[in-house]
């Protein structure tokens, strides 16, 4: 069975300064897809970034950056000089590759709440 | 592209009585999804659909829930009776529909959500 665990249930900062956020998973897939999704208080889950399992690259989009290490089961999520307009519930998601191709439901950790104070 | 759009915003209603939520997805996305977030967690699916069928509802409360995607594009979800548990953010997300390494068809786009309280 799949499962994502969020450790941080709360994390605060001051604005400017470097927040991550740990994901680890678990699934006994060799292929699967991780995701992190931003909820700000408007509700909407707003996509950030899927990587598959056979892409252990790190990637960086202006001031998010993540780091997926497969050996460690983690798929963390930092955010460089954080803003205000961070502030929002972050959650960690794990797909599984169903060989048919359609099923592949999301499995969300319980998510992270970042406040970034000015 | 107009993202997922779903309807009521919000909705208050008594125990068992019955609600209806709707949703529209991203036009071409052949799946479609919906979730109920409960305060403080993380969003659980509830029911798949690839085009007009069932992929996966196993974690629908068949006793009281239902839905339906009668054309393959717009969805309705239905709680009769609505009990306390199941005061929580309905929401419906939308993908391509086909998954292929190294494609992006598997991403989930989803929409705003319905805020359902149960008194």
């Amino acid at each position: 069975a799949q499962k994502v665990t969020q450790a941080q249930t709360e994390i605060s900062v001051v604005e400017k300064e470097d927040v991550t956020l740990d994901c680890v998973y678990e699934t006994r897939d060799t292929t699967y897809y991780l995701f992190w999704y931003k909820q700000p208080p408007s509700g909407e889950l707003v996509f950030l970034i899927r990587r598959n399992s056979f892409d252990e690259q790190n990637e960086i989009s202006g001031r998010y950056s993540w780091n997926f290490q497969k050996s460690t089961s983690s798929f963390n999520f930092t955010i460089t000089a954080s803003q205000v307009v961070d502030s929002a519930v972050y959650f960690c998601a794990l797909s599984e590759a169903n060989s048919g191709g359609s099923n592949y439901k999301l499995t969300f950790g319980k998510g992270t709440l970042l406040t970034v104070n000015p | 592209e107009a993202g997922v759009a779903q309807s009521p915003r919000y909705k208050i209603i008594e125990k068992r009585q019955s609600v209806a939520f709707w949703c529209n997805p991203i036009s071409g996305h052949a799946t479609l999804y919906w979730y109920q977030q409960i305060l403080g967690q993380g969003p659980k699916l509830l029911i798949q659909f690839q085009n007009n069928g069932v992929v996966d509802d196993s974690q629908l409360p068949k006793d009281r829930f239902s839905a339906e995607r009668l054309k393959g594009v717009d969805s309705t979800l239905k709680i009769q009776p609505a009990k306390l548990e199941d005061s929580a953010v309905y929401l419906c997300a939308s993908s391509l529909g086909r998954v292929e390494r190294g494609a992006r068809e598997n991403i989930q786009y989803f929409g705003a959500g319905t805020r359902l309280s149960v008194l």
